[in-house]
């Protein structure tokens, strides 16, 4: 079965560090591209970027960009989504994402930032 | 950054009825890399469809994208209870960003 397992739900204070995970199985994951979206509570999707495991090509919407970092690491399957310093802006819901048009979605990384 | 949207926000239709959504593009998405996709409360989107037309595994026929250039459409056929969501597109033709648009939400008239 071709699955994208997420990391657990996290509760972080601002100023603190985050990588998150996402760990594909069942498929080829260097062939496929892996996105990240957020969800803000009650709003819409947004697209924050993207990664190629296969090269480690890695393309960021500029709203993103500079605020976060997207990494894989091929050897197990897995990508990275972190932050260095969070704020509490950015409490959402985070999903990867397989490919260019998201056929295969995780269930989703709750992170919730809070003093 | 191709800016996307959609309309109308909110549609109020009865089960049985046609639901058609739209979603235009700030400038053209080359190739029709137009996708769709579905949310329901608590759950993680699914795409419905790809390229603009093309159905995703398992999807059933009542749904149907069409468009090209800078107009695109969502249609599905007759309103399932199931069917009841917000939808959105996306475009995955311009690098090196892919943008959602804001979404529609099919809600029960």
């Amino acid at each position: 079965e071709v699955q994208l397992v997420q990391s657990g739900a996290e509760v972080k204070k601002p100023g603190e560090s985050l990588k998150i995970s996402c760990k594909g199985s069942g498929y080829s994951f260097t062939s496929y591209w892996i996105g990240w979206v957020r969800q803000m509570p009650g709003k819409g999707l947004e697209w924050m970027g993207i990664i190629y495991p296969g090269d480690s090509d890695t393309r960021y919407s500029p709203s993103f960009q500079g605020q976060v970092t997207i990494s894989a690491d091929k050897s197990i399957s897995t990508a990275y989504l972190q932050w260095s310093s969070l704020k509490a802006s950015d409490t959402a819901m985070y999903y990867c994402a397989r490919g260019r048009s998201f056929d295969i979605w995780g269930q989703g990384t709750m992170v919730t930032v809070s003093s | 950054e191709i800016v996307l949207t959609q309309s109308p926000g909110t549609l109020s239709l009865s089960p049985g009825e046609r639901a058609t959504l739209s979603c235009r593009a700030s400038q053209s998405v080359s190739s029709s890399y137009l996708a769709w996709y579905q949310q329901k409360p608590g759950q993680a989107p699914r795409l419905l469809i790809f390229g603009a037309s093309s159905r995703a595994t398992g999807i059933p026929d009542r749904f149907s994208g069409s468009g090209s250039g800078t107009d695109f459409t969502l249609t599905i056929s007759r309103l399932e209870p199931e069917d009841f969501a917000v939808y959105y597109c996306q475009q995955y033709g311009s690098s090196p960003t892919w943008t959602f648009g804001q979404g529609t939400k099919v809600e029960i008239k």
